[in-house]
């Protein structure tokens, strides 16, 4: 009965390798997104996505690519990875998004995120 | 630039105090700011939300105020208990609708 799961939770690859991160909710959110938190704990979006629609695409390099195929689920893919690219990923979702439906609906809700380590 | 400032980055106190733990945002056009915690190695919980709209919300022994105009949140804890050791994290949603977090404050309640 997990709201928000990640998988895989542990991910260690090669440098040059492509990846992926896989998320789904099962809240009937419309909105997901994904976070990056790097080795000083700093956390800084990335994405988001509302109805399969980005909305939030941040300075990201474009080897990482967001698919969303449907409103529950939404996967990050990451070419050619990198040193840099070891962090923890998070995933979350939010029952809508922008300022319409109160304070309620735009409370995220987290994955247990996923802790990528580039070799 | 909106940039989102957490002082102290980690703070100690003995178990029953009360405490405030303190954001700090340089733009005050946003929609919105949101209290979190992260314990380690787990996500984020969602503790507050408050939107620009308002000034404070409450949920049990938390509580969470927002004054706009002088870019400033609090995040109130009661009668600490060692369960709220944890990392807490301040979010605001800017009017562009990017969120920014900040860099945390390590909460440490002493039994």
């Amino acid at each position: 009965d997990t709201a928000v799961s990640q998988t895989p939770k542990y991910l260690v690859t090669q440098m040059g390798n492509d990846k992926s991160i896989k998320c789904e909710q099962n809240l009937g959110h419309d909105t997901m997104y994904w976070y990056k938190q790097d080795s000083k704990k700093f956390l800084k979006i990335m994405f988001s996505y509302n109805n399969k629609e980005l909305i939030i695409n941040e300075t990201v390099p474009n080897r990482f690519s967001p698919k969303s195929p449907d409103k529950a689920h939404l996967n990050l893919h990451i070419n050619s990875l990198e040193l840099g690219d070891s962090a923890v990923y998070f995933c979350a979702s939010s029952q809508a998004y922008g300022t319409s439906g109160g304070a309620w609906s735009e409370t995220q809700y987290f994955g247990p995120g996923t802790r990528l380590l580039v070799l | 630039k909106q940039e989102v400032t957490q002082i102290p980055a980690a703070l100690s106190v003995p178990e029953g105090e009360n405490l405030v733990l303190n954001c700090s945002f340089t733009d005050s056009a946003i929609y919105n700011l949101q209290w979190f915690r992260q314990d380690p190695g787990k996500g984020l919980t969602s503790l507050l939300l408050i939107q620009s709209s308002q000034r404070e919300q409450t949920s049990g022994r938390l509580n969470a105020s927002l004054d706009k105009s002088s870019g400033r949140s609090t995040l109130y804890i009661a009668a600490s208990q060692p369960g709220d050791s944890a990392t807490y994290l301040c979010a605001v949603r800017r009017r562009d609708d990017k969120i920014i977090f900040g860099k945390g404050t390590r909460l440490h309640i002493l039994p």
